[in-house]
């Protein structure tokens, strides 16, 4: 297994420019979610979707958008770069939504600056 | 989801156990605790995580005290490989968020 993967590794941006971040995972699990960290902070959710055809929004959702069209991939959408969307993503899944001793797999990061 | 308070930073000789603490003082019965650390910037990792009794895996050892209200992650033989950022995150066992603070800063140092 690959696990989860994210593409690509780094981008760079201009403002108001657009982009999609892949994130894929060959785990057949049900619950995936985006992560963005700024440096020196912690991860915080953007979105998340507990099975194919469902989303929902996280902490910081503003200028993202997700669908989830197949269990596997759970592309995250930058609508309108900004220079406060300059930070790493990190795509995460689990093979179901909770329960207790559910773990979640994390991807290697996208680096994304946005000038 | 309960909120955690971790020291921002700690630091440990090669070979001794790090012994990192984690304050959980609103944690209600049904939350669990989780530990995920993360290493120079990579994905997190998850390490262990527990409910009211001790735990045990081949990572590390999780101590909770017996009113839940905090708990320590410790790692009995400590590497240069384990210097990392350390999470300590309460979550419900209905609940699918992970809330990250910004956890502690282990340095092993040689």
């Amino acid at each position: 297994n690959a696990g989860v993967t994210q593409t690509p590794k780094f981008q760079v941006l201009k403002t108001g420019q657009s982009m999609t971040l892949q994130c894929a995972q060959d785990m057949n699990h049900e619950y995936m979610s985006w992560y963005r960290q700024d440096p020196g902070m912690g991860l915080r959710l953007i979105h998340y979707s507990v099975g194919a055809g469902i989303t929902d929004q996280g902490e910081v959702p503003n200028g993202y958008n997700v669908s989830r069209s197949t269990t596997e991939d759970f592309p995250l959408r930058l609508l309108s770069a900004a220079p406060s969307q300059t930070s790493v993503y990190f795509c995460a899944s689990s093979y179901s939504p909770g329960g207790p001793g559910e773990t979640q797999y994390f991807g290697p990061g996208t680096r994304l600056l946005v000038l | 989801d309960a909120k955690t308070t971790q020291p921002t930073s700690m630091d440990c000789a090669e070979g001794r156990a790090a012994n990192l603490p984690c304050n959980h003082s609103t944690i209600s019965g049904n939350e669990y605790v989780y530990w995920y650390r993360q290493i120079h910037s990579q994905g997190p990792q998850y390490i262990i995580h527990g409910l009211k009794n001790n735990e045990t895996n081949e990572m590390a050892s999780l101590i909770i005290t017996e009113d839940r209200k905090s708990s320590t992650l410790i790692l009995p033989h400590a590497t240069l490989r384990d210097t990392a950022v350390y999470y300590c995150i309460v979550r419900m066992d209905s609940s699918y968020k992970l809330i990250f603070g910004s956890g502690t800063r282990l340095l092993v140092r040689p």
